[in-house]
């Protein structure tokens, strides 16, 4: 069975500060890898996405993430918080056989300080 | 357009009303999906139709009803609701379905139903 977990569910950083927010994933066959965003009261959007080749993905807004399989691990990162950043932050996986059926983490809340 | 739409924004209902969702996406998606999140909580899974044919129900009691009467839309019915079921309740839509596991999903912003 494939699972994510998200250390962390309440990240605060200050505004131009980094930014990591943590994923690390179970799965018995090759991942496919997701991060979304969620703003309060909006639906989810993707940030970006892990599929096959480079294991450093970029996203949108500044966002990036890595894919590690040996530590079966894709961290999202941006260098620098901005204050529109605050948001809550799911990472997903899915399968090769399990159609395109998502399996989210519980998801991270991301303050951001001035 | 990538963009999926839901109405209402907001749903009021009693416990025995009968109401509907509605959600809509003019992007040629063959794939579209309910989801019910709670506050501070993942989305759930609850159906996917897979060319307006249903391939997943995720053991979603029955008063619970979605119907996709063509590949655009979707709809769910809802009777006889109990005050747990208050959620948002998100619809998303991507090209395929059973051919995943890569194709991204994009969501609709959900609409916020409180049943009393």
């Amino acid at each position: 069975a494939q699972s994510v977990t998200q250390l962390g569910s309440h990240v605060s950083v200050s505004e131009g500060a980094l930014v990591l927010l943590r994923c690390n994933y179970s799965s018995s066959v090759p991942p496919y890898l997701f991060w979304y965003v969620q703003y309060p009261n909006q639906g989810l959007q993707l940030l970006l996405k892990y599929t096959t080749g480079a294991t450093l993905v970029k996203g949108i807004n500044g966002f990036e993430a890595e894919f590690k399989k040996s530590e079966t691990s894709f961290h999202l990162t941006k260098p620098s918080a901005h204050m529109s950043d605050a948001a809550e932050y799911f990472c997903a996986v899915s399968y090769t056989g399990g159609g395109n059926k998502l399996t989210f983490g519980t998801g991270t809340q991301l303050k951001v300080e001035l | 357009d990538t963009e999926v739409t839901q109405t209402p924004k907001h749903l009021v209902m009693g416990m025995t009303n009968k109401k509907s969702l509605k959600c809509e996406q003019h992007m040629g998606h063959r794939a579209m999906y309910w989801y019910k999140q709670k506050a501070k909580k993942p989305p759930e899974l609850m159906f996917v139709y897979s060319y307006e044919k249903l391939s997943i129900n995720e053991s979603v009691p029955s008063r619970f009803s979605p119907e996709c009467p063509n590949s655009s839309l979707l709809n769910l019915h809802l009777h006889a609701l109990q005050p747990e079921d208050s959620a948002l309740y998100l619809c998303a839509s991507s090209q395929e379905y059973t051919r995943g596991p890569n194709y991204e999903q994009y969501f609709g912003p959900g609409t916020r139903l409180t049943v009393t």
